[in-house]
């Protein structure tokens, strides 16, 4: 079946430290996206990629960066920039790359500060 | 600016109960709308959308109705069950200017048995 796999599930950062959260999809859709979730907020864009080496910041890009260096990838950093890390992380797919309409959702990385 | 408001969960309902969960939005143009729902540990899945005033999208027994005149996009099931425990969430896509798509804050359900 195809889909989008996030790993991993759980993650857990030091201080000063960057970490990468991964994302897959086999689904052969062109456009990708990373939201982050908070308690009692919807979900926020960080970034989007309609396709390969190209990707374009959303409204909450700073402290982050990406790469789309395969269709099926689009891992996501979170760096040492980012001084409020502790969220639940989701990586979206959709066929279309004209528009940034999410389809399918991963089931999620939640990342905590030790 | 561009938004999506929805009523405060949590919402606790008994099994059969009818449901209604509140969304309005703010937006230029005509927006495409959409309800997403997440069950626990999940992510999101797109549940029903409406592309044009009137539109009734409708799933798994869910329903809801595209009101321009109201601003309205209010999510509706005749008969829960304990399954439908699941945070819904409402979002908007802009269909202008790079076609962004806005989500609102989620609403928790609970279904009792």
């Amino acid at each position: 079946d195809g889909g989008i796999t996030q790993s991993p599930k759980y993650l857990f950062r030091k201080e000063g430290q960057n970490v990468t959260l991964s994302c897959e999809q086999n689904l052969n859709h062109d456009a990708m996206y990373w939201y982050r979730q908070d308690p009692g907020q919807g979900l926020r864009l960080i970034y989007y990629s309609q396709i390969v080496n190209d990707f374009q910041k959303g409204d909450i890009a700073e402290g982050y960066s990406v790469s789309r260096e395969k269709k099926e990838s689009f891992p996501l950093t979170v760096t040492s920039a980012q001084k409020n890390p502790t969220a639940f992380y989701l990586c979206a797919s959709s066929i279309d790359r004209g528009s940034t309409q999410p389809q399918h959702f991963g089931d999620g990385t939640r990342l905590s500060i030790l | 600016g561009d938004s999506v408001t929805q009523m405060e969960g949590p919402v606790t309902l008994s099994e059969e109960a009818f449901l209604t969960i509140n969304c309005t939005y703010t937006a230029t143009g005509y927006p495409s709308l959409f309800w997403y729902v997440q069950y626990p540990g999940e992510g999101l899945q797109l549940l029903l959308k409406a592309t044009k005033a009137d539109d009734k999208g409708s799933n798994k027994g869910f329903e809801a109705t595209y009101r321009k005149e109201t601003t309205s996009f209010h999510l509706e099931k005749g008969s829960v069950q304990v399954s439908d425990s699941a945070v819904y969430f409402c979002a908007l896509r802009l269909n202008t200017g790079g076609f962004k798509t806005i989500f609102g804050a989620g609403t928790r359900l609970f279904v009792k048995a």
